[in-house]
């Protein structure tokens, strides 16, 4: 069974401090490392889909990297708003690339 | 249009009763997914359709019958639920064979 694991599970940063975040998948079978940003009471947005080793993805003050070869993600957010609080999640496909397996997520919180 | 829609937002119902979930999306997509989500964990799939047909179930109790009744539309029916069965539940979309998924905003259902 996938375990794909996230940490820190919670953070708590000042506006405009930069952060960092976690993902940890197998590196066997590798398909696929998916980053979505999920406000409370809203859908779970798509960040980032990355599928090739060294891959390095960006989206604003937001940026991704990938190791496949030793499994992990780890999500930046440059001069952190309060606008990017929210649960950050990571999900990695299992024996198909339909079938999501998420992390238990970081909850962010930025404080003005 | 690049929205899944979910109602109802809230739903609270009875261990005898009937109800159902239903999720709609324009975006073309033939994959559509239900997943549900626990307090403090992690969403985990139930289903997924591929082009209105059933592809995967993740072992989910009868009780809980899906339907996608055209490429748009996905329906979660529910009879005699448990308690342990409130959840989130989200729905999901995407392009057949890719990656990307595209979530609602879920319902909310207590079962009392």
């Amino acid at each position: 069974i996938l375990n794909v694991e996230q940490s820190p599970q919670s953070l708590h940063v000042q506006e405009g401090d930069s952060t960092n975040f976690t993902c940890s998948f197998p590196s066997s079978n590798f398909y696929a490392l998916h980053w979505y940003r999920w406000e409370t009471a809203k859908s779970p947005e798509a960040l980032f889909v990355m599928t090739l080793n060294g891959d390095e993805k960006k989206k604003g003050r937001i940026s991704a990297t990938l190791n496949t070869k030793e499994g992990y993600s780890y999500l930046y957010i440059k001069g952190s708003q309060p606008e990017d609080s929210a649960t950050y999640l990571c999900a990695s496909p299992n024996t198909g690339f339909q079938k999501l397996v998420f992390g238990t997520g970081t909850r962010l919180l930025v404080s003005p | 249009d690049t929205e899944v829609t979910q109602t109802p937002k809230h739903l609270v119902m009875g261990m005898t009763n009937k109800k159902s979930l239903k999720c709609e999306q324009h975006m073309g997509h033939r994959a559509m997914y239900w997943y549900k989500q626990k307090a403090k964990k992690p969403p985990e799939l139930m289903f997924v359709y591929s082009y209105e047909k059933l592809s995967i179930n993740e072992s989910v109790p009868s009780r809980f019958s899906p339907e996608c009744p055209n490429s748009s539309l996905l329906n979660l029916h529910l009879h005699a639920l448990q308690p342990e069965d409130s959840a989130l539940y989200l729905c999901a979309s995407s392009q057949a064979g890719a990656y990307e998924q595209y979530f609602g905003p879920g319902t909310r259902l207590t079962v009392t």
